[in-house]
């Protein structure tokens, strides 16, 4: 199993809230993700970072931000929540280095917005 | 801009029988990476398999192998004596030489009949 763990699993929560989904990893990786899924649909790259005070903006606009102050952590963060974020969201990570490299997924979030 | 096209979104195997999934990419670089990931219910992502486009020779797992075509642009995945545990969401995966995104396609829901 891969070490790396998001929380919540699933979240219900009303238009409007402020929310912050939680992504960390204990195996020192440095390029972490975060991957959106609708339900039968292909994954879509939302936010990527390669390391510490790097993130990026991924293939999927998206109305989240995100943080990367510690290796180990990569939160996602959505200001004020609509129905139309209603969605999975993944969170990845992989080593640097060697290019490549395959992804280690967490279980993911559920989010559905009311 | 580079496509994974998955053109089964469900198929289904009688257990011990062998199942072909097939998966078409686009582009136009010479050098890349193709992947299989496996998504079970509720349970994360996972590497099934990893092909190097500069490789001529096709990439074996244990019950899993790929056929890559790369003229055809297609790397279809076999699974040989399909188990319950094969029952689950798979993902075909493209990735640029020198570039981490990985892209990946719409999924192919694999079912097992005991």
């Amino acid at each position: 199993e891969a070490d790396i763990y998001q929380t919540p699993r699933y979240l219900v929560i009303g238009t409007g809230k402020k929310i912050t989904l939680e992504c960390s990893q204990t195996m020192g990786h440095d390029k972490m993700y975060w991957y959106q899924q609708d339900p039968g649909m292909e994954l879509h790259l939302i936010h990527y970072s390669y390391g510490v005070n790097s993130t990026e903006k991924g293939d999927l606009s998206s109305e989240s931000t995100v943080s990367r102050i510690r290796t180990e952590h990569f939160p996602l963060t959505l200001e004020s929540a609509r129905p139309s974020h209603t969605s999975q969201y993944l969170c990845a990570s992989s080593p640097l280095g060697a290019t490549n490299e395959k992804l280690f997924f967490g279980s993911g979030t559920q989010l559905s917005v009311l | 801009a580079q496509t994974v096209t998955q053109s089964q979104p469900e198929m289904s195997v009688q257990e011990a029988e062998t199942v072909t999934l097939s998966c078409t990419y686009d582009t136009s670089e010479s050098d890349y990476y193709l992947f299989w990931y496996k998504q079970p219910p509720s349970r994360q992502m996972i590497l099934v398999i990893r092909q190097e486009a500069y490789k001529q020779q096709n990439a074996t797992e244990n019950r899993f192998s790929v056929n890559f075509q790369k003229a055809a642009k297609s790397f279809s995945l076999k699974i040989s004596d399909s188990q319950l545990g094969d029952a689950a969401m798979y993902f075909c995966a493209y990735s640029m030489n020198r570039d981490d995104k990985i892209i990946f396609g719409k999924g192919t829901r694999l079912h097992i009949l005991p």
